[in-house]
Protein backbone atom coordinates (compact mmCIF):
# COMPACT_ATOMS: atom_id res chain seq x y z
CA UNK A 1 0.00 0.00 0.00
CA UNK A 2 1.50 3.06 -0.99
CA UNK A 3 -0.69 5.77 0.42
CA UNK A 4 -0.80 7.71 4.10
CA UNK A 5 -0.45 5.22 6.98
CA UNK A 6 -1.26 5.88 10.54
CA UNK A 7 -0.95 4.04 13.95
CA UNK A 8 -3.08 3.04 15.88
CA UNK A 9 -6.63 3.24 14.20
CA UNK A 10 -8.15 3.44 17.62
CA UNK A 11 -6.76 4.44 20.80
CA UNK A 12 -8.72 4.60 24.31
CA UNK A 13 -7.09 6.25 27.00
CA UNK A 14 -8.05 7.58 30.46
CA UNK A 15 -7.66 11.03 31.59
CA UNK A 16 -4.36 12.01 32.50
CA UNK A 17 -2.25 10.12 30.28
CA UNK A 18 -0.12 10.50 27.57
CA UNK A 19 -0.33 9.39 23.74
CA UNK A 20 1.49 9.06 20.85
CA UNK A 21 0.10 8.83 17.34
CA UNK A 22 2.53 8.00 14.17
CA UNK A 23 1.69 9.02 10.72
CA UNK A 24 4.08 7.52 7.39
CA UNK A 25 3.22 9.67 4.74
CA UNK A 26 3.29 8.92 0.85
CA UNK A 27 7.48 8.46 0.39
CA UNK A 28 8.05 11.36 -2.11
CA UNK A 29 6.12 13.70 -0.22
CA UNK A 30 8.11 16.06 1.62
CA UNK A 31 5.16 18.07 3.10
CA UNK A 32 2.73 16.69 6.17
CA UNK A 33 -0.15 18.41 7.97
CA UNK A 34 -1.91 17.27 10.72
CA UNK A 35 -5.76 17.80 11.35
CA UNK A 36 -8.12 17.68 14.35
CA UNK A 37 -11.68 16.33 13.43
CA UNK A 38 -13.94 16.45 16.52
CA UNK A 39 -17.97 14.83 15.76
CA UNK A 40 -19.66 16.69 13.39
CA UNK A 41 -17.04 19.29 12.66
CA UNK A 42 -15.00 19.51 9.34
CA UNK A 43 -11.02 19.13 10.16
CA UNK A 44 -9.42 21.75 11.76
CA UNK A 45 -5.84 22.24 11.02
CA UNK A 46 -3.09 21.47 14.07
CA UNK A 47 0.71 22.09 12.46
CA UNK A 48 2.73 21.75 9.34
CA UNK A 49 6.02 20.17 8.08
CA UNK A 50 7.94 21.14 5.09
CA UNK A 51 10.64 18.16 5.53
CA UNK A 52 12.01 18.12 9.44
CA UNK A 53 10.97 21.42 10.19
CA UNK A 54 7.99 22.11 11.98
CA UNK A 55 6.87 25.55 10.09
CA UNK A 56 3.59 26.30 11.41
CA UNK A 57 1.27 25.35 14.17
CA UNK A 58 -2.53 26.50 15.15
CA UNK A 59 -3.56 28.22 18.32
CA UNK A 60 -5.15 24.53 19.10
CA UNK A 61 -1.94 23.12 19.21
CA UNK A 62 -1.58 23.93 23.47
CA UNK A 63 1.44 23.22 25.29
CA UNK A 64 -0.04 19.28 26.35
CA UNK A 65 0.77 19.01 22.19
CA UNK A 66 4.30 18.41 20.66
CA UNK A 67 4.75 16.83 16.79
CA UNK A 68 7.91 15.89 15.76
CA UNK A 69 9.03 14.71 12.02
CA UNK A 70 12.75 13.74 12.83
CA UNK A 71 14.61 12.87 9.41
CA UNK A 72 11.77 14.57 7.27
CA UNK A 73 10.14 11.33 7.08
CA UNK A 74 7.40 9.57 9.58
CA UNK A 75 5.49 12.15 12.06
CA UNK A 76 4.62 11.71 15.65
CA UNK A 77 1.84 13.64 17.35
CA UNK A 78 1.97 13.37 21.41
CA UNK A 79 -0.51 14.46 23.66
CA UNK A 80 0.53 14.69 27.58
CA UNK A 81 -1.99 14.77 29.90
CA UNK A 82 -4.99 13.98 27.91
CA UNK A 83 -8.46 15.89 28.76
CA UNK A 84 -11.89 14.25 27.46
CA UNK A 85 -11.89 17.33 25.35
CA UNK A 86 -9.42 15.84 23.52
CA UNK A 87 -11.44 12.96 21.90
CA UNK A 88 -11.37 13.23 18.32
CA UNK A 89 -10.40 11.40 14.78
CA UNK A 90 -6.66 12.43 14.59
CA UNK A 91 -5.88 13.14 10.67
CA UNK A 92 -2.36 13.12 8.99
CA UNK A 93 -1.97 14.54 5.42
CA UNK A 94 0.67 14.53 2.98
CA UNK A 95 1.14 16.43 -0.29
CA UNK A 96 4.46 16.58 -2.29
CA UNK A 97 6.30 19.85 -2.95
CA UNK A 98 5.73 19.97 -6.98
CA UNK A 99 4.22 17.53 -9.65
CA UNK A 100 1.32 16.90 -10.89
CA UNK A 101 -0.51 15.84 -7.57
CA UNK A 102 0.94 19.22 -6.36
CA UNK A 103 -2.35 20.50 -4.98
CA UNK A 104 -3.62 17.67 -3.50
CA UNK A 105 -3.09 16.60 0.24
CA UNK A 106 -3.45 13.27 0.34
CA UNK A 107 -5.05 12.04 3.85
CA UNK A 108 -4.66 8.82 6.42
CA UNK A 109 -7.24 6.86 7.97
CA UNK A 110 -7.25 8.66 10.69
CA UNK A 111 -6.67 7.33 14.37
CA UNK A 112 -9.42 7.92 16.75
CA UNK A 113 -8.36 8.98 20.59
CA UNK A 114 -11.44 8.22 23.21
CA UNK A 115 -10.17 9.81 26.38
CA UNK A 116 -12.69 8.35 29.33
CA UNK B 1 -9.73 35.20 8.34
CA UNK B 2 -10.61 32.71 5.89
CA UNK B 3 -14.18 31.37 6.40
CA UNK B 4 -15.84 28.05 4.55
CA UNK B 5 -19.64 27.87 4.84
CA UNK B 6 -21.93 24.50 4.13
CA UNK B 7 -25.05 25.42 4.74
CA UNK B 8 -27.24 22.23 3.95
CA UNK B 9 -26.41 19.60 6.78
CA UNK B 10 -28.15 16.87 4.75
CA UNK B 11 -29.09 16.27 1.45
CA UNK B 12 -31.92 13.06 -0.28
CA UNK B 13 -31.16 12.10 -3.85
CA UNK B 14 -32.60 9.52 -5.97
CA UNK B 15 -30.24 7.29 -7.83
CA UNK B 16 -29.04 8.35 -10.90
CA UNK B 17 -30.21 11.83 -10.56
CA UNK B 18 -28.07 14.62 -10.48
CA UNK B 19 -27.27 17.00 -6.63
CA UNK B 20 -25.76 20.33 -6.10
CA UNK B 21 -23.64 20.45 -2.64
CA UNK B 22 -23.70 23.98 -2.02
CA UNK B 23 -20.21 25.63 -0.35
CA UNK B 24 -19.34 29.60 0.11
CA UNK B 25 -16.48 31.19 0.99
CA UNK B 26 -14.52 33.84 2.57
CA UNK B 27 -10.85 35.07 1.79
CA UNK B 28 -8.92 38.17 1.17
CA UNK B 29 -6.95 36.49 -0.65
CA UNK B 30 -6.38 36.41 -4.66
CA UNK B 31 -4.40 33.74 -4.98
CA UNK B 32 -6.53 30.65 -3.43
CA UNK B 33 -7.31 27.23 -3.90
CA UNK B 34 -10.85 25.33 -3.37
CA UNK B 35 -11.15 21.37 -2.87
CA UNK B 36 -14.30 19.08 -2.29
CA UNK B 37 -13.30 15.70 0.05
CA UNK B 38 -15.60 12.92 0.62
CA UNK B 39 -15.38 11.38 3.95
CA UNK B 40 -17.53 7.84 3.99
CA UNK B 41 -18.47 6.38 7.25
CA UNK B 42 -14.82 4.56 7.68
CA UNK B 43 -13.21 7.84 8.15
CA UNK B 44 -10.89 8.28 5.26
CA UNK B 45 -10.79 11.90 3.40
CA UNK B 46 -10.88 11.31 -0.16
CA UNK B 47 -10.28 13.93 -2.62
CA UNK B 48 -12.73 14.62 -5.35
CA UNK B 49 -12.09 17.76 -7.27
CA UNK B 50 -9.84 21.33 -7.35
CA UNK B 51 -10.70 24.45 -8.54
CA UNK B 52 -7.65 26.95 -8.71
CA UNK B 53 -8.62 30.89 -8.29
CA UNK B 54 -7.17 31.86 -11.79
CA UNK B 55 -8.43 28.73 -13.80
CA UNK B 56 -11.41 30.26 -15.76
CA UNK B 57 -12.80 26.62 -16.42
CA UNK B 58 -14.62 24.85 -13.89
CA UNK B 59 -12.99 21.84 -12.92
CA UNK B 60 -14.68 18.24 -13.78
CA UNK B 61 -13.12 14.88 -12.60
CA UNK B 62 -15.65 12.83 -13.97
CA UNK B 63 -19.04 12.91 -12.55
CA UNK B 64 -17.70 15.45 -10.27
CA UNK B 65 -17.83 19.34 -11.47
CA UNK B 66 -17.49 22.00 -9.87
CA UNK B 67 -19.18 25.48 -10.01
CA UNK B 68 -17.11 27.98 -9.55
CA UNK B 69 -18.85 31.57 -9.71
CA UNK B 70 -15.95 33.74 -8.22
CA UNK B 71 -17.99 37.24 -8.17
CA UNK B 72 -20.68 35.51 -5.26
CA UNK B 73 -17.71 33.48 -3.86
CA UNK B 74 -19.26 30.04 -4.39
CA UNK B 75 -18.03 26.70 -5.04
CA UNK B 76 -20.40 24.58 -5.48
CA UNK B 77 -20.23 20.84 -6.30
CA UNK B 78 -22.10 18.88 -9.02
CA UNK B 79 -22.35 15.05 -8.54
CA UNK B 80 -24.19 14.13 -11.67
CA UNK B 81 -26.17 10.47 -11.90
CA UNK B 82 -25.69 9.52 -8.16
CA UNK B 83 -24.96 6.45 -7.34
CA UNK B 84 -25.66 4.12 -3.86
CA UNK B 85 -21.67 4.61 -2.94
CA UNK B 86 -21.78 8.11 -3.10
CA UNK B 87 -23.48 8.35 -0.04
CA UNK B 88 -21.01 9.87 2.78
CA UNK B 89 -20.25 13.07 4.35
CA UNK B 90 -18.83 15.75 1.87
CA UNK B 91 -16.46 18.60 2.68
CA UNK B 92 -15.15 22.09 0.93
CA UNK B 93 -11.93 23.48 1.51
CA UNK B 94 -9.81 25.87 0.90
CA UNK B 95 -6.29 26.41 0.50
CA UNK B 96 -4.52 29.12 2.36
CA UNK B 97 -1.42 30.72 2.94
CA UNK B 98 2.16 30.07 1.62
CA UNK B 99 2.52 26.73 2.88
CA UNK B 100 -1.69 25.68 1.73
CA UNK B 101 -3.37 24.38 4.93
CA UNK B 102 -6.81 23.26 4.59
CA UNK B 103 -9.27 25.40 6.33
CA UNK B 104 -12.65 22.98 6.12
CA UNK B 105 -16.59 23.67 5.96
CA UNK B 106 -19.01 21.98 8.37
CA UNK B 107 -19.94 19.37 5.80
CA UNK B 108 -23.18 18.16 3.95
CA UNK B 109 -24.26 14.27 4.56
CA UNK B 110 -25.52 13.04 1.56
CA UNK B 111 -27.95 10.12 1.27
CA UNK B 112 -28.75 8.22 -1.86
CA UNK B 113 -31.97 6.17 -2.00
CA UNK B 114 -32.83 3.36 -4.54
Amino acid sequence: DTGVSQDPRHKITKRGQNVTFRCDPISEHNRLYWYRQTLGQGPEFLTYFQNEAQLEKSRLLSDRFSAERPKGSFSTLEIQRTEQGDSAMYLCASRPGQGFSYNEQFFGPGTRLTVL
Amino acid sequence: AQKITQTQPGMFVQEKEAVTLDCTYDTSDQSYGLFWYKQPSSGEMIFLIYQGSYDEQNATEGRYSLNFQKARKSANLVISASQLGDSAMYFCAMRVGGYSTLTFGKGTMLLVSP
